[in-house]
C-alpha cells in the first residue's frame, strides 16, 4: 500500500500493550481537538474528539487527555492490537480560523 | 450504506491536462473539504463548500477549482496550472463546518 508518510515519528509496542501517542499543538485558542487514524492507502477515519473544556475523554480502548496549560494533547490505546498499526494524527480548531490544522501524524507499528 | 466514495482510486494523466476527481456523500452533511496528502506532511486543505452553490479556498487552492451545484457532491479540477498536482487526494464532509469530518477513501493522481 502507499505510505502516508516517509519520515513520520515511529512508535513501536508489544501487542497487548498500552500505547501512548502524543501531540503538541501551537495556538492556544484552539478549542476543539481530533483524533484521526489512517491505514496505509486509504482516508482518515475519526478515532474521538475532545473540546478544550474538558480534560479527559474515553471511548471504547481509548482515551483522549488534553492538557491546556502546555498545549499538548495525547491518544491512550488500550490493549494494542496489530488492526491498531496506523499513522495517527491529530488535528485542532480555533474557533473563528474556519479551518482544522493537521499534524503530520505518527506511524504506530506493533509487535507481536 | 451511508458514507463518501471518491473516485476513481487511481488516476494518472499527462502533463498539461485538467483532471476531475469525483466526491460524492450521501451523509445528507452541508460541509465539504477537499485535501492534498504529501508524503512527510500533514493534510493540507485545499478548497471548502459549507453549503450549496458557495465554497471557500482554503491554505493551497493555487492551481485547484471546485463546484457545489449539489449537496451531495463536491468534484475537484486539478487544473494544468497546479505545478506539482501528484498526490494523494482526501475529500471530507461534515454536519457543520470544521467539526468532526468524515473521510472518503482518496484518490491517488499520477501526473507525468
Amino acid at each position: 500500500g502507499e505510505s502516508v508518510g516517509l519520515h513520520l515519528p515511529t512508535l513501536s509496542v508489544q501487542e497487548g500493550d498500552n500505547s501512548i501517542i502524543n501531540c503538541a499543538y501551537s495556538n492556544s485558542a484552539s478549542d476543539y481537538f481530533i483524533w484521526y487514524k489512517q491505514e496505509s492507502g486509504k482516508g482518515p477515519q475519526f478515532i474521538i474528539d475532545i473540546r478544550s473544556n474538558m480534560d479527559k475523554r474515553q471511548g471504547q480502548r481509548v482515551t483522549v487527555l488534553l492538557n491546556k496549560t502546555v498545549k499538548h494533547l495525547s491518544l491512550q490505546i488500550a490493549a494494542t492490537q496489530p488492526g491498531d498499526s496506523a499513522v495517527y494524527f491529530c488535528a485542532e480548531n480555533t474557533r473563528g480560523a474556519q479551518k482544522l490544522v493537521f499534524g503530520q501524524g505518527t506511524r504506530l507499528t506493533i509487535n507481536p | 450504506d451511508g458514507g463518501i466514495t471518491q473516485s476513481p482510486k487511481y488516476l494518472f494523466r499527462k502533463e498539461g491536462q485538467n483532471v476531475t476527481l469525483s466526491c460524492e456523500q450521501n451523509l445528507n452533511h452541508d460541509a465539504m473539504y477537499w485535501y492534498r496528502q504529501d508524503p512527510g506532511q500533514g493534510l493540507r486543505l485545499i478548497y471548502y463548500s459549507q453549503i450549496v452553490n458557495d465554497f471557500q479556498k482554503g491554505d493551497i487552492a493555487e492551481g485547484y477549482s471546485v463546484s457545489r451545484e449539489k449537496k451531495e457532491s463536491f468534484p475537484l479540477t486539478v487544473t494544468s496550472a497546479q505545478k506539482n498536482p501528484t498526490a494523494f487526494y482526501l475529500c471530507a464532509s461534515s454536519i457543520r463546518v470544521f467539526l468532526e469530518q468524515y473521510f472518503g477513501p482518496g484518490t491517488r493522481l499520477t501526473v507525468t
